[in-house]
């Protein structure tokens, strides 16, 4: 079974500053991908970054990067630089080899950047 | 580009009446799929479908049905709504494999049941 696990329900982060959310996951497959969402209040789903299961560099994205330890299953994603308007809902999903495409998604962190 | 388009934007339904949920996409992507969002509960999927004529189950797929007749279309229905299906719903859609295809959302219908 899938599972994606984030256990930061909210975060505050001071603007300018980088911040670090946490994102593990569990599954079997040998090849899986690692996507982080971003949600704002005004509810779209917007796509943020990509790591695959088999890439050697860390994903980035200009502001965003995703720390993946492969060992650890862990895709913590990176901030940088916190703008106001990075103020969000933030979900990591996970989609395996054997699930189908299905996307498996975590609980979310919502995330608050103080001015 | 319209993307996915999802209707209606918000209802208000009383329990043991039928509801569909409309969800086209016009990216001509194989993959589409039925999400509900609960506080707490991030994003959980209901049913999805591989390509038309195709569905499968997802995670909490009792109390709704779906259907696949064509690549564009994808609704999801309730036939007789609960209390518990207040939710707000995501229609996504995407291309097959496991490599770098995300998932792109519609922009969500609220729905409640009173």
């Amino acid at each position: 079974a899938q599972k994606i696990t984030q256990t930061q329900p909210g975060m505050f982060v001071q603007e300018k500053e980088a911040v670090t959310l946490d994102c593990t996951y569990d599954t079997s497959d040998p090849s899986y991908g690692l996507f982080w969402y971003k949600q704002p209040s005004s509810g779209e789903m917007i796509f943020l970054i990509y790591q695959g299961s088999y890439d050697q560099q860390n994903a980035t994205e200009g502001r965003y990067s995703l720390n993946f330890q492969k060992a650890r299953k862990s895709a913590n994603l990176v901030i940088s630089a916190s703008q106001l308007g990075d103020s969000a809902m933030y979900f990591c999903a996970m989609r395996g080899t054997n699930t189908g495409n299905q996307f498996y998604f975590g609980t979310g962190t919502s995330l608050t950047v103080i001015p | 580009i319209a993307g996915i388009t999802q209707a209606p934007t918000s209802q208000i339904l009383a329990a043991g009446r039928r509801m569909t949920l409309r969800c086209t996409q016009d990216m001509r992507h194989n993959a589409m799929y039925w999400y509900r969002q609960d506080l707490g509960l991030g994003l959980r999927l209901i049913h999805y479908s591989n390509t038309a004529g195709t569905t499968g189950k997802g995670e909490v797929p009792d109390g709704y049905s779906v259907s696949r007749a064509n690549t564009d279309d994808f609704p999801l229905t309730l036939a007789s709504a609960v209390p518990s299906q207040t939710s707000v719903y995501f229609c996504a859609s995407g291309e097959l494999g496991t490599g770098y295809n995300e998932q792109f959302f519609g922009p969500g219908t609220r729905l409640t049941v009173l």
